[in-house]
Protein backbone atom coordinates (compact mmCIF):
# COMPACT_ATOMS: atom_id res chain seq x y z
CA UNK A 1 0.00 0.00 0.00
CA UNK A 2 0.91 3.09 -0.65
CA UNK A 3 2.33 5.87 2.32
CA UNK A 4 2.98 9.33 3.05
CA UNK A 5 4.92 10.68 5.67
CA UNK A 6 5.16 14.18 6.66
CA UNK A 7 8.09 14.50 9.39
CA UNK A 8 7.48 17.77 10.40
CA UNK A 9 4.97 18.48 12.24
CA UNK A 10 5.46 22.45 12.51
CA UNK A 11 7.12 24.67 11.26
CA UNK A 12 7.68 28.30 11.39
CA UNK A 13 9.30 30.98 9.23
CA UNK A 14 9.81 34.55 9.24
CA UNK A 15 8.03 36.70 6.78
CA UNK A 16 9.87 37.25 3.54
CA UNK A 17 12.28 34.30 4.11
CA UNK A 18 12.32 30.81 2.21
CA UNK A 19 10.85 27.76 4.20
CA UNK A 20 11.20 23.89 2.59
CA UNK A 21 8.45 21.09 3.87
CA UNK A 22 9.37 17.77 3.45
CA UNK A 23 7.30 15.16 2.30
CA UNK A 24 8.76 11.18 1.13
CA UNK A 25 6.41 8.30 -0.08
CA UNK A 26 6.45 4.99 -0.29
CA UNK A 27 5.27 3.24 -3.78
CA UNK A 28 5.54 0.46 -6.48
CA UNK A 29 4.16 2.22 -9.08
CA UNK A 30 6.06 3.99 -11.40
CA UNK A 31 3.85 6.38 -12.63
CA UNK A 32 2.00 8.59 -10.42
CA UNK A 33 1.53 12.28 -9.27
CA UNK A 34 2.35 13.98 -6.78
CA UNK A 35 0.59 17.18 -4.86
CA UNK A 36 0.95 19.69 -2.19
CA UNK A 37 -2.47 20.68 -0.93
CA UNK A 38 -2.91 23.97 1.78
CA UNK A 39 -5.02 24.09 4.25
CA UNK A 40 -5.64 27.98 5.93
CA UNK A 41 -7.60 27.90 9.00
CA UNK A 42 -10.57 28.28 6.62
CA UNK A 43 -10.62 24.56 6.39
CA UNK A 44 -10.60 24.95 2.82
CA UNK A 45 -8.54 22.81 0.83
CA UNK A 46 -6.48 24.24 -1.95
CA UNK A 47 -4.23 22.91 -4.66
CA UNK A 48 -0.86 24.36 -4.30
CA UNK A 49 1.27 22.66 -7.06
CA UNK A 50 1.54 19.29 -8.70
CA UNK A 51 3.69 16.88 -10.57
CA UNK A 52 3.86 13.98 -12.98
CA UNK A 53 6.33 11.56 -11.49
CA UNK A 54 7.83 10.59 -15.22
CA UNK A 55 8.60 14.57 -15.61
CA UNK A 56 12.31 15.23 -14.34
CA UNK A 57 11.81 18.71 -14.14
CA UNK A 58 10.59 20.34 -11.13
CA UNK A 59 7.44 22.05 -11.23
CA UNK A 60 6.97 25.79 -10.21
CA UNK A 61 3.94 27.88 -9.35
CA UNK A 62 4.89 31.64 -8.93
CA UNK A 63 6.17 31.44 -4.89
CA UNK A 64 6.13 27.50 -4.76
CA UNK A 65 8.77 25.19 -5.93
CA UNK A 66 9.37 21.51 -5.73
CA UNK A 67 12.05 19.02 -4.71
CA UNK A 68 11.09 15.97 -6.49
CA UNK A 69 13.60 13.28 -6.22
CA UNK A 70 12.05 10.13 -7.56
CA UNK A 71 14.50 7.83 -6.72
CA UNK A 72 14.73 9.06 -2.89
CA UNK A 73 10.79 9.06 -3.09
CA UNK A 74 11.33 12.54 -1.61
CA UNK A 75 8.88 15.44 -2.47
CA UNK A 76 9.77 18.85 -0.83
CA UNK A 77 7.59 21.90 -0.86
CA UNK A 78 9.99 25.19 -0.96
CA UNK A 79 7.98 28.30 -0.24
CA UNK A 80 10.09 31.61 -1.07
CA UNK A 81 9.19 35.55 -0.05
CA UNK A 82 6.62 33.93 2.75
CA UNK A 83 3.97 35.63 3.36
CA UNK A 84 1.45 36.33 6.41
CA UNK A 85 -1.09 34.37 4.07
CA UNK A 86 0.89 31.40 3.78
CA UNK A 87 0.00 30.44 7.06
CA UNK A 88 -1.96 26.96 6.80
CA UNK A 89 -1.79 23.58 7.34
CA UNK A 90 0.45 21.88 4.13
CA UNK A 91 -0.64 18.28 3.34
CA UNK A 92 1.68 16.06 0.64
CA UNK A 93 -0.87 13.89 -1.06
CA UNK A 94 0.40 10.48 -3.60
CA UNK A 95 -2.34 9.42 -6.62
CA UNK A 96 -1.78 7.32 -9.79
CA UNK A 97 -6.08 6.79 -9.84
CA UNK A 98 -7.99 9.94 -8.61
CA UNK A 99 -8.13 9.19 -4.91
CA UNK A 100 -5.60 10.63 -3.21
CA UNK A 101 -3.81 9.52 -0.26
CA UNK A 102 -2.21 12.44 2.14
CA UNK A 103 0.54 12.74 4.72
CA UNK A 104 -0.07 13.85 8.46
CA UNK A 105 0.35 17.19 7.48
CA UNK A 106 2.43 20.42 8.51
CA UNK A 107 1.20 23.46 10.31
CA UNK A 108 3.11 26.37 9.14
CA UNK A 109 3.12 29.57 10.66
CA UNK A 110 4.75 32.81 9.27
CA UNK A 111 5.88 35.28 11.35
CA UNK A 112 5.96 38.86 10.99
CA UNK B 1 -14.79 29.49 -4.22
CA UNK B 2 -14.34 25.89 -6.00
CA UNK B 3 -17.64 25.46 -7.22
CA UNK B 4 -18.33 22.68 -4.78
CA UNK B 5 -20.78 23.01 -2.41
CA UNK B 6 -21.77 21.17 0.54
CA UNK B 7 -24.57 21.07 3.07
CA UNK B 8 -24.91 21.18 5.64
CA UNK B 9 -21.70 23.34 7.00
CA UNK B 10 -22.32 22.17 10.45
CA UNK B 11 -24.42 19.23 11.97
CA UNK B 12 -24.62 18.08 15.92
CA UNK B 13 -26.25 15.18 16.29
CA UNK B 14 -26.18 12.64 19.05
CA UNK B 15 -24.52 8.74 18.83
CA UNK B 16 -26.70 6.30 17.38
CA UNK B 17 -28.04 8.57 14.97
CA UNK B 18 -28.42 8.55 11.47
CA UNK B 19 -27.33 11.96 9.19
CA UNK B 20 -26.82 12.87 5.55
CA UNK B 21 -24.32 15.41 3.92
CA UNK B 22 -25.37 16.45 0.34
CA UNK B 23 -22.36 17.72 -2.16
CA UNK B 24 -23.15 19.62 -5.46
CA UNK B 25 -19.91 18.98 -7.82
CA UNK B 26 -19.14 21.84 -9.95
CA UNK B 27 -20.70 22.19 -13.21
CA UNK B 28 -19.68 19.84 -15.87
CA UNK B 29 -17.37 18.27 -13.62
CA UNK B 30 -18.89 13.82 -13.38
CA UNK B 31 -16.27 12.53 -10.73
CA UNK B 32 -17.82 13.10 -6.78
CA UNK B 33 -14.95 12.22 -3.57
CA UNK B 34 -15.24 12.22 -0.27
CA UNK B 35 -12.95 12.71 2.07
CA UNK B 36 -12.71 12.49 5.87
CA UNK B 37 -10.76 14.61 8.16
CA UNK B 38 -10.07 13.85 11.72
CA UNK B 39 -7.71 14.37 14.71
CA UNK B 40 -6.99 10.58 14.89
CA UNK B 41 -7.01 9.34 11.35
CA UNK B 42 -6.06 12.09 9.20
CA UNK B 43 -7.21 13.21 5.95
CA UNK B 44 -8.47 9.67 4.52
CA UNK B 45 -10.22 9.22 0.80
CA UNK B 46 -13.85 7.28 1.77
CA UNK B 47 -15.28 6.73 -1.83
CA UNK B 48 -15.47 8.44 -5.37
CA UNK B 49 -18.65 7.67 -7.76
CA UNK B 50 -17.86 8.56 -11.53
CA UNK B 51 -21.06 9.65 -13.60
CA UNK B 52 -23.30 7.35 -11.00
CA UNK B 53 -21.18 4.41 -10.53
CA UNK B 54 -18.69 3.66 -7.33
CA UNK B 55 -15.35 3.68 -8.96
CA UNK B 56 -13.07 3.55 -5.59
CA UNK B 57 -13.51 2.68 -1.90
CA UNK B 58 -11.14 3.27 0.69
CA UNK B 59 -11.48 3.30 4.48
CA UNK B 60 -15.13 3.36 4.43
CA UNK B 61 -17.15 2.20 7.07
CA UNK B 62 -19.93 -0.46 6.62
CA UNK B 63 -22.16 2.21 8.82
CA UNK B 64 -21.00 4.65 6.17
CA UNK B 65 -22.71 4.53 2.13
CA UNK B 66 -22.97 6.86 -0.71
CA UNK B 67 -24.76 7.21 -3.65
CA UNK B 68 -24.46 10.11 -6.50
CA UNK B 69 -27.56 10.43 -8.22
CA UNK B 70 -28.76 11.56 -11.84
CA UNK B 71 -28.12 15.27 -11.72
CA UNK B 72 -24.55 14.28 -10.61
CA UNK B 73 -25.05 15.79 -6.40
CA UNK B 74 -23.93 13.37 -4.07
CA UNK B 75 -24.48 12.21 -0.39
CA UNK B 76 -22.71 10.51 1.99
CA UNK B 77 -25.05 8.56 4.46
CA UNK B 78 -23.47 7.88 8.15
CA UNK B 79 -25.66 5.58 10.23
CA UNK B 80 -25.47 4.36 14.31
CA UNK B 81 -22.94 7.38 14.94
CA UNK B 82 -20.03 6.78 17.13
CA UNK B 83 -18.01 9.67 19.11
CA UNK B 84 -15.50 8.52 16.73
CA UNK B 85 -17.04 9.94 14.10
CA UNK B 86 -17.16 13.38 14.62
CA UNK B 87 -15.03 14.58 11.66
CA UNK B 88 -14.66 16.98 9.18
CA UNK B 89 -16.32 15.64 5.89
CA UNK B 90 -15.28 17.19 2.81
CA UNK B 91 -17.01 16.62 -1.02
CA UNK B 92 -14.12 17.21 -4.23
CA UNK B 93 -15.24 16.65 -7.47
CA UNK B 94 -13.18 16.57 -11.04
CA UNK B 95 -13.96 16.79 -14.32
CA UNK B 96 -14.15 12.97 -15.47
CA UNK B 97 -12.33 11.10 -12.66
CA UNK B 98 -10.42 9.31 -15.22
CA UNK B 99 -6.95 10.46 -14.16
CA UNK B 100 -5.15 11.27 -11.24
CA UNK B 101 -3.48 14.07 -12.91
CA UNK B 102 -7.17 16.10 -13.16
CA UNK B 103 -7.49 18.90 -9.95
CA UNK B 104 -10.00 17.44 -7.54
CA UNK B 105 -11.86 20.83 -6.21
CA UNK B 106 -12.71 20.45 -2.64
CA UNK B 107 -15.75 22.23 -0.78
CA UNK B 108 -16.08 23.67 2.41
CA UNK B 109 -16.75 20.68 4.39
CA UNK B 110 -19.73 19.60 6.81
CA UNK B 111 -18.20 19.44 10.27
CA UNK B 112 -19.91 16.90 12.31
CA UNK B 113 -20.37 16.51 15.64
CA UNK B 114 -21.82 13.09 17.58
CA UNK B 115 -22.30 13.74 21.11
Amino acid sequence: AQTVTQSQPEMSVQEAETVTLSCTYDTSESNYYLFWYKQPPSRQMILVIRQEAYKQQNATENRFSVNFQKAAKSFSLKISDSQLGDTAMYFCAWSNTGKLIFGQGTTLQVKP
Amino acid sequence: DSGVTQTPKHLITATGQRVTLRCSPRSGDLSVYWYQQSLDQGLQFLIQYYNGEERAKGNILERFSAQQFPDLHSELNLSSLELGDSALYFCASSAAGTGAFEEQFFGPGTRLTVL
